[in-house]
């Protein structure tokens, strides 16, 4: 099974800071996707990277896959309360297009 | 109904009592899966179906944990004689089930507590 780990764990920043999420993994990424959930709801898929050095932006969100796929970031500009939330990455496990591997998470807090 | 709903929300269950627990997908969705997220070991694959079959049951962690599926549609996890390291929140997702990936679309989840 593929280990996703994310950092940080926790965030906790003001309204208008920037910040960056990543995740990491040893092995190859055939696909990474990005998560975001909040509290007593499930996880809402933001994103899918598949491309070696793929950028893709989503408002004020940007996602990065790294050359290699072994790595991937989420970076936030001007971050506002709505933001707040769990942010999990997360890949297909190797051989099956349906079991996905989520990464520990990075619980982001924006104060106003 | 327009997303994943799950039933009870909320269940507090004794130990060594058997619960079930409730998944109804999107409609039309083939493919369902079963995940648990806890503190300590995260959002984790159960067990995923196709249709009413069940070609990925790795996740399970024990024989005390089952699921079916309906008519394709509905899906039960069971889990018996519970234990406190049940404790966990349990979340279904569907998605349309075509081949390759697609996308998995998450219900908000049952908060299971065993005491």
């Amino acid at each position: 099974t593929q280990l996703l780990e994310q950092s940080p764990q926790f965030l906790s920043i003001q309204e208008g800071e920037n910040l960056t999420v990543y995740c990491n993994s040893s092995s190859v990424f055939s696909s990474l996707q990005w998560y975001r959930q909040e509290p007593g709801e499930g996880p809402v898929l933001l994103v899918t990277v598949v491309t070696g050095g793929e950028v893709k932006k989503l408002k004020r969100l940007t996602f990065q896959f790294g050359d290699a796929r072994k790595d991937s970031s989420l970076h936030i500009t001007a971050a506002q309360p709505g933001d707040t939330g769990l942010y999990l990455c997360a890949s297909f496990s190797s051989g099956s297009a349906r079991q996905l591997t989520f990464g520990s998470g990075t619980q982001l807090t924006v104060l106003p | 109904g327009a997303g994943v709903s799950q039933s009870p929300s909320n269940k507090v269950t004794e130990k060594g009592k058997d619960v079930e627990l409730r998944c109804d997908p999107i409609s039309g969705h083939t493919a369902l899966y079963w995940y648990r997220q806890s503190l300590g070991q995260g959002l984790e694959f159960l067990i995923y179906f196709q249709g009413n079959s069940a070609p990925d049951k790795s996740g399970l962690p024990s024989d005390r944990f089952s699921a079916e599926r309906t008519g394709g549609s509905v899906s039960t996890l069971t889990i018996q004689r519970t234990q406190q390291e049940d404790s966990a929140v349990y979340l279904c997702a569907s998605s349309r089930g075509g081949a390759g990936t697609d996308t998995q679309y998450f219900g908000p989840g049952t908060r299971l507590t065993v005491l």
